[in-house]
């Protein structure tokens, strides 16, 4: 049981250019979660989904894409990355909190650290 | 709207010493609320959770908080600090049904303790 993986765990980007990052969880959790973490602004929701096929806003969302096309997988992209992206990514998954709101608990992937040049 | 207010970026303290991070939230549903701990390099981990009954809720490592609803707090305490207690703390609130009940977290609180 991995629980949740990130891949990559360092990356470094030139302005513009692309990328994703992909999440993997193997605790057949309905929701999955991508945020960033800058210092002194804790951790912001970028995208996240509440099952697979389907994805939606977070806090932060712009110049994000994301996809879950398998249940188990969560992606997040930048199509152009800007300097303003450099941060600490981290994926999380969770059951349903619709469900039964007595297992809200997220579980955390170890980081994807992000530097925009 | 549900938001979360971590008072203070940064605690200092001695080992040994008792540890205090405050927590006030606002809801406008019955929050659940979380206290989650990240080592340096490292993801989040659950410490703690409350969602209903009793109010003073134990986590891992010693930990305890206190759901107080008149003074909208979930502060996060331990009796004597240790080095290996030193982390980033974050608080998290989970209310608000049209949100699916996705947390919101608070700014972190960074627990730095001295020998």
């Amino acid at each position: 049981n991995a629980g949740v993986t990130q891949t990559p765990k360092f990356r470094v980007l030139k302005t513009g250019q692309s990328m994703t990052l992909l999440c993997a969880q193997d605790m057949n959790h309905e929701y999955m979660y991508w945020y960033r973490q800058d210092p002194g602004m804790g951790l912001r929701l970028i995208h996240y989904s509440v099952g697979e096929g389907t994805t939606a806003k977070g806090e932060v969302p712009d110049g994000y894409n994301v996809s879950r096309l398998k249940k188990q997988n969560f992606l997040l992209g930048l199509e152009s990355a800007a300097p303003s992206q450099t941060s600490v990514y981290f994926c999380a998954s969770s059951y349903s909190f619709l469900v039964d709101r007595s297992t809200d608990t997220q579980y955390f992937g170890p980081g994807t650290r992000l530097t925009v040049l | 709207a549900q938001s979360v207010t971590q008072l203070g970026s940064h605690v200092s303290v001695s080992e040994g010493a008792l540890v205090l991070l405050r927590c006030n939230y606002s809801s406008s549903v019955p929050p659940y609320l979380f206290w989650y701990v990240q080592y340096p390099n490292q993801g989040l981990q659950l410490l703690l959770k409350y969602t209903t009954g009793a109010t003073l809720v134990k986590g891992i490592n010693g930990f305890e908080a206190e759901f107080k609803k008149s003074e909208t707090s979930f502060h996060l305490t331990k009796p004597s600090a240790h080095m290996s207690d030193a982390a980033e703390y974050f608080c998290a609130v989970s209310a608000t049904p049209g949100g699916s009940y996705i947390p919101t977290f608070g700014r972190g609180t960074s627990l730095i303790v001295h020998p």
